[in-house]
């Protein structure tokens, strides 16, 4: 059973850099059988995507975030990381990451179809 | 831009049947078979309830079921139950090798 477990700071100041990290337990981040990928739901609000990361080493941003959002991995910790610079009150948001799965059986691979595990969230301020 | 739309609040009786609806906007929508459905709970992570349109994962029961015709996609929960009241949100992509993610609004499911 793969559980996800989000870790950082909960307060942030403006124009620093978020840094999260999340582990992952019960199963490999190198498999090469799925994404990893964070979101965020400021309070009363929807859900955000902010991006992914997979084991080939490539990235998918949200363009609305993308000048900003970093995320890497650390597959001898098994956890992956989240880097958001420059932030600003708006950026305050509980934090999730999720593992993204799916099978494309046209061209044999694995894609990014749904996200069927998901941490718990971490409540992230920006605030001085 | 590619959205997702959905409307902002639904509500059912105990044992009714109700439909949750999500409209989108790009010709990927139409394309893919790839839309999700995720329920929250206040206070607690989405949980996957519906992906690829119709599949459900393991676990999740079979009152909820998921549907698509052209650009707009269907959530169905038939004999709903307290415990289903929550926020519900659908889920797509964009790009064919991107894969960006969209989520739609988010839908308040009140059960009466």
């Amino acid at each position: 059973q793969v559980q996800l477990q989000e870790s950082g700071p909960g307060l942030v100041k403006p124009s620093q850099t978020l840094s999260l990290t999340c582990a992952v337990s019960g199963g490999s981040i190198s498999s090469g059988t799925y994404y990893w990928s964070w979101i965020r739901q400021p309070a009363g609000k929807g859900l955000e995507w902010i991006g992914r990361f997979y084991t080939s080493g490539s990235t998918n941003y949200n363009p609305s975030l993308k000048s900003r959002v970093t995320i890497s991995v650390d597959t001898s910790k098994n956890q992956f990381s989240l880097k958001l610079s420059s932030v600003t009150a708006a950026d305050t948001a509980v934090y999730y990451c999720a593992r993204e799965g799916g099978y494309d059986y046209v061209w044999g691979s694995y894609r990014p179809y749904y996200m069927d595990v998901w941490g718990k969230g971490t409540t992230v301020t920006v605030s001085s | 831009q590619s959205a997702l739309t959905q409307p902002a609040s639904v509500s059912g009786s105990p044992g009714q049947s109700i439909t949750i609806s999500c409209t989108g906007t790009s010709s990927d929508f139409e394309i893919y078979d790839l839309v999700s459905w995720y329920q929250q709970h206040p206070g607690k992570a989405p949980k996957l309830m519906i992906y690829e349109v119709t599949k459900r994962p393991s676990g999740v029961s079979n009152r909820f079921s998921g549907s698509k015709s052209g650009n707009t996609a269907s959530l169905t929960i038939s004999g709903l139950q307290p415990e289903d009241e929550a926020d519900y949100y659908c889920c797509s992509y964009a790009g064919s090798s991107t894969f960006l993610v969209i989520f739609g609004g988010g839908t308040k499911l009140t059960v009466l």
